[in-house]
């Protein structure tokens, strides 16, 4: 079962800051949260990780509250091309064969021009 | 050319039929893996592979086999498909670190449709 939850969908004006949250509730310490995104079909594309620590990339930021239970996604200038369903995902399992992901249902982000 | 490749890349098939969908990379990765996409849902693991020979089971391995004879290539077998096996598969690869990191590469799916 996923262990996170997203809005279904989400709007955007083009060059706004999209901000997408997620809620991990039951995440434990040494879970780590994933973001990827998936553009019509596509195979799903990567975005950011993190722990407990806050992360920025070139692609995007992970701000993630002190107590882990949630986390945001922030695009800082949403393009049209950032338009796809939005993964948050926990990966959980120890080093070796345990270690998976489990995605949830995502949420669709729409950025208008 | 594409890291991860996948053939074919649409597929129809009818009930009984087996079926088996290939993967290839180039990205040198020991890990891979397939999954399997339903209108709306999010990705669910089928199987996943760490090593040549090396198989674990997923989320949703029933009614599915694989292979993994060479590092470059994982693939799936459905020995006698059925309709509820229509689905969106993907294939992605992954390489061991000992940090957190462990961003997947996917392909670009394949398409199958079971009559």
């Amino acid at each position: 079962d996923a262990k996170t939850t997203q809005p279904p969908s989400m709007d955007c004006a083009e060059g706004r800051a999209a901000n997408l949250p997620c809620n991990h509730s039951t995440i434990s310490g040494n879970e780590y949260v994933y973001w990827y995104r998936q553009i019509h079909s596509q195979g799903p594309q990567y975005i950011i990780h993190g722990l407990k620590n806050n992360e920025t990339n070139e692609m995007a930021s992970l701000i993630i509250t002190e107590d882990r239970k949630s986390s945001t996604l922030i695009l800082p200038h949403a393009t049209l091309r950032d338009t796809a369903v939005y993964y948050c995902i926990v990966r959980v399992g120890n080093a070796g064969n345990n270690r998976k992901l489990i995605w949830g249902l995502g949420t669709s982000l729409a950025v208008n021009p | 050319d594409a890291d991860v490749t996948q053939t074919p890349r649409n597929r129809i098939t009818k009930t009984g039929k087996r079926i088996m969908l290939e993967c290839s990379q180039t990205k040198g990765h020991d890990r891979m893996y397939w999954y399997r996409q339903d209108p709306g849902l999010g990705l669910r693991l089928i199987y996943y592979s760490f090593d040549v020979k090396d198989i674990n089971k997923g989320e949703i391995s029933d009614g599915y086999s694989v292979s993994r004879q060479a590092q470059a290539k994982f693939s799936l077998s459905l020995e006698s498909a059925i309709p509820n096996q229509t689905a969106l598969y993907f294939c992605a690869t992954t390489h061991r670190t000992s940090g957190g990191s462990n961003e997947q590469f996917f392909g670009p799916g394949t398409r199958l449709t079971v009559l």
